[in-house]
């Protein structure tokens, strides 16, 4: 479909190892967001993308998160040395303008589990 | 404190009944702001928009007071489909958004 689309859908890591989660926005959309949200909590903010510039990374939570867009569309979330703690889902949005005036479309959501 | 705040409820009511839920937000920077609704295990989806006039689309009713800092939302006749989390969202232009924790409502016959 046109939504926004994220993979995998469910991902179950080791805890140490390295994850990357993928964020296909809705053709076109200059801005996309990145979430993370822990059960019975709304998402957290993590980071925030216009085109291909990170305007904001103030969420991440430490510098083992990181997220690129290098072409302006696609996006990766990458969580390295992975700890319990990082079990959430980590929810993917877009929007087609820039900066906070638009609602955003979510996508799936990737569900981490870390043992 | 939370930047934006929500009664977590349950709200339990019949159907056709109508229920008001608030939210309060402390980021006087904000400029837009959002209800969106979240089924369980499913991503969360636009409700509507808030305007400061007041909105309303069918049974959805939704209020900004920016110098409360408050937001309302109100469903009349509720439906069993209503049943869900709705999450209030408030957006600085710099494009940061912060969600509530949301309030659950359980609709039932």
């Amino acid at each position: 479909g046109a939504g926004v689309s994220q993979s995998p859908r469910y991902k179950v890591a080791k805890r140490g190892q390295d994850v990357a989660l993928r964020c296909d926005p809705i053709s076109g959309h200059v801005s996309l967001f990145w979430y993370q949200q822990a059960l019975g909590q709304g998402p957290e903010f993590l980071t925030y993308f216009q085109n291909e510039a990170q305007l904001d990374k103030s969420g991440l939570p430490s510098d083992r998160f990181f997220a690129e867009r290098p072409e302006g569309s696609v996006s990766t979330l990458k969580i390295q040395r992975t700890q319990q703690e990082d079990s959430a889902v980590y929810l993917c949005a877009s929007s087609s303008q820039v900066g906070g005036g638009q609602p955003q479309h979510f996508g799936d959501g990737t569900r981490l589990s870390i043992l | 404190r939370k930047e934006v705040e929500q009664d977590p409820g349950p709200f339990n009511v019949p159907e056709g009944a109508t229920v008001a839920f608030n939210c309060t937000y402390s980021n006087s920077a904000s400029q837009s702001f959002f209800w969106y609704r979240q089924d369980c295990r499913k991503e969360p989806k636009l409700l509507m928009s808030v305007y400061s006039s007041g909105n309303e689309d069918g049974r959805f009713t939704a209020q900004l007071n920016r110098a409360s800092q408050y937001i309302s939302l109100l469903i009349r006749d509720s439906k069993l489909s209503d049943s869900a989390t709705y999450l209030c969202v408030v957006n600085t232009n710099a494009g940061k958004s912060t969600f509530g924790d949301g309030t659950t409502l359980t609709v039932k016959p």
